[in-house]
């Protein structure tokens, strides 16, 4: 059964720093892109990173990009992100999911085929 | 602000066809594939089309969607009760970012 449990969330006062886990089963971890999206209360997601199968092709959203890091442990089959300077906005679920990327007549693609259920921090 | 545009809300009553629209630009929807994401209360969201208008195995064939210039739509025919959700757009920008759409809450009457 594919699944990603994360972890590690919680309440942070700002300014302070948390470390999010990601646990992947079911599936060749290697073989894919993984994404962290966070979802503020009331709001629609929002695209955090996301780290090429390698630990190549990384990016960050501009919102986040000097405060988190992304890495990935394929032998562990775990994905993290390293979240410093912690704002309240920065307050959401934040999810871990499996990405799947290409180039198909022309355009690129790239979508979240597997989600975790998330974790909460909060930033207070 | 959410970078791609969707109603806030829906409505239909059971069995009939709803639409729903995500307006882009040529930085985003233009220039790459979309896909649609749906939230039931309480749980993550799930993927429900894409590269614009491909199903997943899980989602039944009611779920088609569309794509015409900087614009996507996503139609749910033979409504359910269980169809009531937010559902999301979702695409690439040119700098290889994603974004999202603001989320339509579908109501089913």
């Amino acid at each position: 059964q594919v699944q990603l449990v994360e972890s590690g969330g919680g309440l942070v006062k700002p300014g302070g720093s948390l470390r999010l886990s990601c646990s992947a089963s079911g599936f060749t971890f290697s073989d894919y892109y993984m994404s962290w999206i966070r979802q503020a209360p009331g709001k629609g997601p929002e695209w955090v990173s996301y780290m090429g199968s390698s630990s190549n092709s990384i990016y960050y959203a501009d919102s986040v990009k000097g405060r988190v890091t992304i890495s990935r442990d394929n032998a562990k089959k775990s994905l993290y992100l390293q979240m410093d300077s912690l704002r309240v906005d920065d307050s959401a679920v934040y999810y871990c999911a499996r990405g799947v990327g290409g180039h198909y007549n022309g355009y690129n693609y790239f979508y979240m085929d597997v989600w975790g259920k998330g974790t909460t921090v909060t930033v207070s | 602000q959410s970078v791609l545009t969707q109603p806030p809300s829906a409505s239909g009553t059971p069995g009939q066809r709803v639409t729903i629209s995500c307006s882009g630009s040529s930085s985003n929807i233009g220039g790459s594939y979309v896909c649609w994401y749906q939230q039931l209360p309480g749980t993550a969201p799930r993927l429900l089309i894409y590269r614009d208008n491909q199903r997943p195995s899980w989602v039944p064939d009611r779920f088609s969607g569309s794509k015409s210039g900087t614009s996507a739509s996503l139609t749910i025919s033979g409504l359910r009760s269980e169809d009531e959700a937010d559902y999301y757009c979702a695409s690439w920008d040119d700098t290889l970012r994603g974004v999202f759409g603001g989320g339509t809450r579908l109501t089913v009457l």
